[in-house]
């Protein structure tokens, strides 16, 4: 059954650091979101992506992210400066444009740890 | 939506006995679909079922049904003949159908754990 991979399962990094979190969606699918999950509770929708642009974005995704699609399967989400609180777990999930399905399909999660 | 939220943080059931998690939603559209999706402790979120707004007829799949009450704005989940396998977190979200809105709103979650 085609999934959505993530890498790299988890990553520690300093704060101020710049990290980079990928993503593999599903290949026939047109669109592509990232939430994240803070301490295993409230799942916080960050950005959503289609056609090649952000189609929408929450309050939380500031300047300080960023998503592309560089290369037409990879779907990366940079944090340039990170801070403690960025500390989470980072779900990409896909869905394809089927009209009956509206199904988000998510990867296993990049879990992100700030010191 | 302006929210999604559930009623119980955690709850419990008996093996082979049923449950149910309690949702609301807070919208003024018309139609919308709803989801529950299973996030077991591997972490992985898994759909379980789905609803559209414009259906009476509430979704069945295996052993989950919703009771999906619109004018209430309620979308509770049953779980029949509970196996050790549902504990899990469960999340209800929500989705308009409207274009250019592409998110999809989740609720706190519910923690349910099965005794065997």
């Amino acid at each position: 059954e085609p999934e959505v991979t993530q890498t790299p399962s988890h990553q520690v990094t300093q704060m101020g650091q710049e990290v980079i979190l990928r993503c593999v969606p599903i290949s026939n699918h047109l669109y592509f979101y990232w939430y994240r999950q803070i301490l295993g509770q409230k799942v916080e929708f960050l950005v959503s992506f289609y056609n090649n642009e952000i189609s929408e974005k929450s309050e939380i995704f500031d300047d300080q992210f960023s998503v592309e699609r560089p290369d037409g399967s990879n779907f990366t989400l940079k944090i340039r400066s990170t801070k403690l609180e960025d500390s989470a777990m980072y779900f990409c999930a896909s869905k394809d444009r089927g009209t009956g399905a509206n199904v988000l399909t998510f990867g296993a999660g990049s879990r992100l740890t700030v010191l | 939506a302006r929210a999604v939220t559930r009623s119980q943080p955690e709850m419990s059931v008996r093996e082979a006995e049923t449950v149910t998690l309690s949702c609301t939603y807070d919208t003024s559209e018309s139609d919308y679909y709803l989801f529950w999706y299973k996030q077991p402790p591997s972490r992985q979120m898994i759909l379980v079922i789905r609803q559209e707004a414009y259906k009476q007829q509430n979704a069945t799949e295996n052993r989950f049904s919703v009771n999906f009450q619109k004018a209430a704005k309620s979308f509770s989940l049953k779980i029949s003949d509970s196996q050790l396998g549902d504990a899990a977190m469960y999340f209800c979200a929500y989705r308009s159908t409207y274009s250019g809105t592409y998110k999809y709103i989740f609720g706190t979650g519910t923690r349910l754990k099965v005794l065997a």
